[in-house]
């Protein structure tokens, strides 16, 4: 079982659609979460990061962490054409120790 | 406020041809990792430094990859010799080492490898 597992799509929405994006992991030391969005031909950036349980909003965008669960998500309301672009979780352990990806969630927002 | 360089960002090579890509950490940043992703694996972790010195190249495929950083604002992978197999784009990203650390990494554009 890997570290982290996330559902590759490709998700296909039209535009207005919620959009929740998960990622289950199974490392329960994990502390840091983080969403990374990645447009096409470009490096990851970025989005949102959490280190507790509960919700975080930030815009259109919430991060949720469930470490009961060992799972995370992202919503995204009104979604966008902007937003079609690869979505990746990541996550780490105190300590300076490397993130750990997802392989990455393609979604396409059709206007 | 350069972010994280990288070059070429574009290489072709025949199989069996050495590969250099180079890479330019953000200012003050002393974390850097390459990584290599693919459609099938994802991004995938291969070596990364603090403070210039190499931590964790468990990542590293094979002995034909070898990873550099000579000093605090360059780092190089090379592949030598290429294979078919090693196609796919390379990520340098950094990040900082500070009391508040966790764990977020600033990428560069990569760098898109292709070896017929």
């Amino acid at each position: 079982q890997k570290e982290v597992e996330q559902d590759p799509g490709p998700l296909s929405v039209p535009e207005g659609a919620i959009v929740s994006l998960n990622c289950t992991y199974s490392n329960s030391a994990f502390q840091y979460f983080m969403w990374y969005r990645q447009y096409s031909r470009k490096g990851p950036e970025l989005l949102m990061y959490t280190y507790s349980s509960g919700n975080k909003e930030d815009g259109r965008f919430t991060a949720q962490v469930d470490k009961s669960s060992k799972y995370i998500s992202l919503f995204i309301r009104d979604s966008q054409p902007s937003d079609s672009a690869t979505y990746l979780c990541a996550m780490s352990t105190p300590g300076n120790t490397p993130l750990v990806f997802g392989k990455g969630t393609r979604l396409s927002v059709i206007a | 406020d350069a972010g994280v360089i990288q070059s070429p960002r574009h290489e072709v090579t025949e199989m069996g041809q050495e590969v250099t890509l180079r890479c330019k950490p953000i200012s003050g940043h002393n974390s850097l990792f390459w990584y290599r992703q693919t459609m099938m694996r994802g991004l995938e972790l291969l070596i990364y430094f603090n403070n210039n010195v190499p931590i964790d190249d468990s990542g590293m495929p094979e002995d034909r990859f070898s990873a550099k950083m000579p000093n605090a604002s360059f780092s190089t992978l090379k592949i030598q010799p290429s294979e078919p197999r090693d196609s796919a784009v390379y990520f340098c990203a950094s990040s900082s080492l500070d009391r508040d650390y966790t764990g977020e990494l600033f990428f560069g554009e990569g760098s898109r490898l292709t070896v017929l």
